[in-house]
């Protein structure tokens, strides 16, 4: 069963802060997708990666690839109280299947 | 276009009782997946279904099951309802796998008493 493993859990910072949330398995993905949820709404899409390596930045996030393809991390700079929300991380297998893991839960304080 | 629309938004049920959740995928989606998500599991892939057909199942009990019909609306049931079964049930709708970009309902938040 291949697993990701999203650390830390749980991330309570000022606003201004800057964060960084983890994403890691001991297997390789094809591709791996960050989203954002937030309360009483679905997950969204925020990127996708797909080269080992790969640094994708969306305004104030920053999202980089581990070059084995077996690990990946998101960094908010400045972070926002509209930043508030759960990240979800989920890769592609080889094999084309989807794995979530559980997700880190960030509380940007005023 | 109009996104991924699941109806009801809120459900209080009994233990014993069913419930069937509907899914109302993006126009042009021909796949629809259901998840599970609560604080303690996090999302957890229920099944995928594609061209009315089951595609990939999850690790759920068989009273969870699901359907798909012609215009790929979504509907799943849950029988014999048990307090465990307490969960925001998400619905995801893409193109043509699970693999490709999901596109997420804002779920149905089920209570079960």
């Amino acid at each position: 069963t291949q697993l990701l493993e999203q650390s830390p859990q749980f991330l309570s910072i000022q606003e201004g802060e800057n964060l960084t949330v983890y994403c890691n398995s001991s297997s390789v993905f094809s591709s791996l997708q960050w989203y954002r949820q937030e309360p009483g709404e679905g997950p969204v899409l925020l990127v996708t990666v797909v080269t080992g390596g790969e640094v994708k930045k969306l305004k104030r996030l920053t999202f980089q690839f581990g070059d084995a393809r077996k690990d990946s991390s998101l960094h908010i700079t400045a972070a926002q109280t509209g930043d508030t929300g759960l990240y979800l991380c989920a890769g592609v297998s080889l094999g084309n299947k989807l794995v979530f893991g559980a997700g880190t839960i960030l509380r940007v304080k005023s | 276009k109009a996104g991924v629309t699941q109806t009801p938004r809120y459900l209080i049920k009994t233990r014993g009782q069913q419930v069937t959740l509907s899914c109302s995928p993006i126009s042009g989606h021909r796949s629809v997946s259901w998840y599970q998500q609560t604080p303690g599991q996090g999302l957890q892939f229920l099944f995928e279904y594609f061209s009315e057909t089951q595609r990939n199942k999850g690790n759920f009990p068989g009273r969870f099951s699901g359907r798909q019909f012609s215009n790929s609306r979504s509907e799943m049931n849950v029988s014999t309802l048990e307090l465990g079964d307490s969960a925001l049930y998400l619905c995801a709708s893409s193109i043509g796998q699970r693999t490709d970009t999901q596109y997420f309902g804002p779920g149905t938040r089920l209570t079960v008493l």
